[in-house]
């Protein structure tokens, strides 16, 4: 069975640090990993996708990376801001099936 | 890109009464629609997989009788809380599957029982 997890759990930086959010899966026999935000009571925001062929994605100040061999991806954000305080999800995907999150990682940026 | 909405965002409804969530997929058909809930500060666990014009398939725990899913079109499914109870409360979110590869969520749907 498919378990995700992510570390930490609660972050809290001043704003324009340089930080990195960990997310670990037990199965490597994954179709694709995606990173998504959610804001307080909200739905969710994709962030960034990324198909098992790949090993990385970026998108503005973010970059995800992947190594499916050790089970682990990363989210760098880069020179953080308020805004971007928020619950971060990583979410794995087997093939054509739903996903399994991780328990989140709850970031906030001090102005 | 592609759209999946929710309604209600929101609902209160009392015990004993059962509620209804539409997920539609906006602007593409999706054969294959999962049904998500999320207590607080916890994260999205699956609750059931809908497929088209078939039943729903629920994972271990979830009551197949209480929480009622109809994937009656190929942009609509509904989750139906039946008899709800102050513990139904959560947020419920959906997501539709565009062919083989991407998975687009809906916003969202609080539901309070009070």
């Amino acid at each position: 069975k498919q378990e995700v997890t992510q570390i930490p759990a609660a972050l809290s930086v001043p704003e324009g640090e340089n930080l990195v959010l960990n997310c670990s899966f037990t199965d490597s026999a994954i179709y694709n990993l995606q990173w998504f935000r959610q804001d307080p009571g909200k739905g969710l925001t994709s962030l960034l996708l990324i198909q098992s062929s790949q090993r990385e994605q970026t998108s503005g100040r973010l970059n995800a990376s992947l190594d499916k061999s050790s089970g682990r991806s990363t989210l760098y954000i880069a020179a953080s801001q308020p805004g971007d305080s928020a619950t971060y999800l990583c979410a794995v995907e087997p093939r054509g099936q739903n996903f399994v999150f991780g328990p989140g990682t709850r970031l906030s940026v001090l102005p | 890109g592609a759209v999946v909405s929710q309604h209600p965002s929101w609902v209160i409804c009392k015990s004993g009464t059962s509620v209804k969530i539409e997920c539609r997929s906006l602007d593409f058909q999706a054969t294959t629609m999962f049904w998500y809930r999320q207590f607080p500060k916890q994260s999205l666990m699956l609750m059931a997989t809908s497929n088209e014009g078939s039943k729903a398939t629920y994972e271990q725990g979830v009551e197949k009788d209480k929480f009622l899913i109809n994937h009656a079109s190929l942009t609509l499914s509904t989750l139906t809380v039946t008899s709800a109870h102050p513990e139904d409360s959560s947020f419920y979110i959906c997501s539709a599957r565009l062919g083989a590869y991407e998975q687009y969520f809906g916003p969202g749907t609080r539901l309070t029982v009070t």
